[in-house]
Formats: C-alpha cells, sequence, structure tokens
C-alpha cells in the first residue's frame, strides 16, 4: 500500500460547481498534513495546513479524519483558475514531506 | 523578500557529465529540503540539510548523488555521471522551524536533461 493515496483524475467541473478530494494515508504516526497546488509541473505552492479542528481559506476547506486516516480538500464555486494538480502532503517522524501523486482538477466554462 | 531561489532553471547535460543545481533558502531558513519530480510521477523527497549538516539522506539514490549546505552560500545538489533517468524536475524547498508546524516553500525547480 503507498503511504499517500490520491485519486489522479482528472475531475472535470463546471464553474461554480463545488468539488471535494481525498486523500487517505497509512502512517498512523503522521503529524502533520497540508495541501500545496502545482501547475503545468511548476513549483509546489502551499494552499493550506490541515488541521484536526478543520480549517477554512476563503472558498478552501480542509479537514483531517485521523481516525480514519484521511484528508480532505473542499473548493466551492470554481473559477477557472483553480485549474491545476492538488498535491496532499504530510510529515511523520522527520521533516521530510512524502506527498502523493496528486488529483488533477480541470474547471471549465 | 525574496522566496525560494534556485538555478540554473534548465540544465542540459550529456551522459557521463556532472550536473550541479544550486539552491538559496528564503531570507532567514536555515533547514533545505531537495525533491525530485520524475516525468508523469509524485514529488519524492531526497535529503534535508541544514547548514554544514546532511540531517535526513534516507531518500538519495546511494551512488552518484551528493548534497551540501555549506555555512556561506547555496545548498548545492550535485549529480555525477549523469544518466538519462536523472532527467527530472528538482524542487528545492526551505523552511524555519517555527512553532508546531514546518512548513516548506519551494523554489521554482531546475529541470535536468541528460540527453
Amino acid at each position: 500500500r503507498k503511504e499517500v493515496e490520491q485519486d489522479p483524475g482528472p475531475f472535470n467541473v463546471p464553474e461554480g460547481a463545488t468539488v471535494a478530494f481525498n486523500c487517505t494515508y497509512s502512517n498512523s504516526a503522521s503529524q502533520s498534513f497540508f495541501w500545496y497546488r502545482q501547475d503545468c509541473r511548476k513549483e509546489p505552492k502551499l494552499l493550506m495546513s490541515v488541521y484536526s479542528s478543520g480549517n477554512e481559506d476563503g472558498r478552501f476547506t480542509a479537514q483531517l479524519n485521523r481516525a480514519s486516516q484521511y484528508i480532505s480538500l473542499l473548493i466551492r464555486d470554481s473559477k477557472l483558475s483553480d485549474s491545476a494538480t492538488y498535491l496532499c502532503a504530510l510529515t511523520g517522524g522527520g521533516n521530510k514531506l512524502t506527498f502523493g501523486t496528486g488529483t488533477q482538477l480541470k474547471v471549465e466554462l | 523578500n525574496a522566496g525560494v531561489m534556485q538555478n540554473p532553471r534548465h540544465l542540459v547535460r550529456r551522459r557521463g557529465q556532472e550536473a550541479r543545481l544550486r539552491c538559496s533558502p528564503m531570507k532567514g531558513h536555515s533547514h533545505v529540503y531537495w525533491y525530485r519530480q520524475l516525468p508523469e510521477e509524485g514529488l519524492k523527497f531526497m535529503v534535508y540539510l541544514q547548514k554544514e549538516n546532511i540531517i535526513d539522506e534516507s531518500g538519495m539514490p546511494k551512488e552518484r548523488f551528493s548534497a551540501e549546505f555549506p555555512k556561506e552560500g547555496p545548498s548545492i545538489l550535485r549529480i555525477q555521471q549523469v544518466v538519462r533517468g536523472d532527467s527530472a524536475a528538482y524542487f528545492c524547498a526551505s523552511s524555519q522551524l517555527a512553532g508546531d508546524v514546518d512548513t516548506q516553500y519551494f523554489g521554482p525547480g531546475t529541470r535536468l536533461t541528460v540527453l
């Protein structure tokens, strides 16, 4: 089983739609969790950290479920500019980030 | 407030040559990480360094690859005798261990092409 698993997609959604991604992880000792966004093989850009209490930043909401070992990202009112690959990442037992392979989102008119 | 800087952005080498990739962390950051992204694959951790110290090199190939972060100057990822399979995007990230969450910020990457 991979350490971090994501549905690769692509998710094709119309502008204005709500879309959710999940990411499962296998190491229960994982400590910190993040969502990154990557455009066209450019550098990953931090979208948000993920906390057990859940956190929201504008149209984006992230949630961590330690019992079921997954994190989620919800995007409301999708914009064309949200089209990208969304990477979940985590740390466990050190500072190195372990990434999922990413979920591709395409927002269409 | 400059972010993480990497150079060169693109590097072309022939098989057997050496590649040197440089990374300057964000101002105030003393932790540097190198990741590799092979075509159509996810990012893989290679090495974590602090000034003059390698902290974790568990992701580094056993041969031909080395990394350093000297007291002065950028971090260097060095690949000796490159092979076609080394062609990839190499990203550097930096962090400042502030609080409980060590957030890493990435540079623009160096795209290495081995002919």
